[in-house]
């Protein structure tokens, strides 16, 4: 079982304002993920990372960054939100690339109003 | 282009017969394949995987089959429980280009399992 943790599973939010979407998993593992799902649609990869200081842009354009300063942690900002980042933002991880599961949160949905 | 299909965008089924659910796939780098499922609040959950060595692989009531040659994967429940009603995803990975592993999803089949 998974143990990988996103807060705030709900935000609410007006057009501008910065938020950071949180991310943390227990089980030491090397690769992190960030995907953005809008309902009905596939799993777009938005960023991903292969440890500490390391992180990359998926297939899917996005406005928003990430970091990576410590294994566990892979928080996702957005400095200006607007209505269009509203989304399901879905983190995860695997201890490594392909050939291996990768292990999702709960997702955080957010709307920006 | 999508990579991952699957065509069917819902399924229905009764409690206690078959779900299958289908999967397609048009690179032949693929060569690790994922089923998740997930509930409408919540991230998707991992179900059963399989690699392109394998034809088939079982999991209690879930067994994936790959057929390489159609490039074509399923999902068979059996017996299909209310449950299990969700969306499922398929997703595939392979190292080729500039893939570095990553998966790559289906839009998701809906499905809808009845007392």
């Amino acid at each position: 079982e998974a143990d990988i943790y996103q807060t705030p599973r709900y935000l609410v939010i007006g057009t501008g304002k910065k938020i950071t979407l949180e991310c943390s998993q227990t089980m030491g593992h090397d690769k992190m993920y960030w995907y953005q799902q809008d309902p009905g649609m596939e799993l777009h990869l938005i960023h991903y990372s292969y440890g500490v200081n390391s992180t990359e842009k998926g297939d899917l354009s996005s406005e928003s960054t990430v970091s990576r300063i410590r294994t566990e942690h892979f928080p996702l900002t957005l400095e200006s939100a607007r209505p269009s980042h509203t989304s399901q933002y879905l983190c995860a991880s695997s201890e490594g690339g392909g050939g291996n599961t990768i292990y999702f949160g709960e997702g955080s949905w957010l709307t920006v109003v | 282009d999508q990579q991952v299909k699957q065509n069917s965008p819902s399924l229905s089924v009764q409690e206690g017969r078959i779900s299958i659910l289908n999967c397609d796939y048009t690179n032949s780098m693929f060569d690790y394949f994922l089923w998740y499922k997930k509930y409408p609040a919540e991230g998707p959950t991992f179900l059963i995987s399989i690699s392109s060595i394998k034809d088939k692989n079982e999991d209690g009531r879930f067994t994936v089959f790959l057929n390489k040659s159609a490039k074509h994967l399923s999902l068979h429940i059996v017996p299909s429980q209310p449950g299990d009603s969700a969306v499922y995803f398929c997703a595939a990975s392979g190292y080729y280009g500039g893939s570095q592993g990553n998966l790559i999803f289906g839009k998701g089949t809906k499905l809808s399992v009845k007392p």
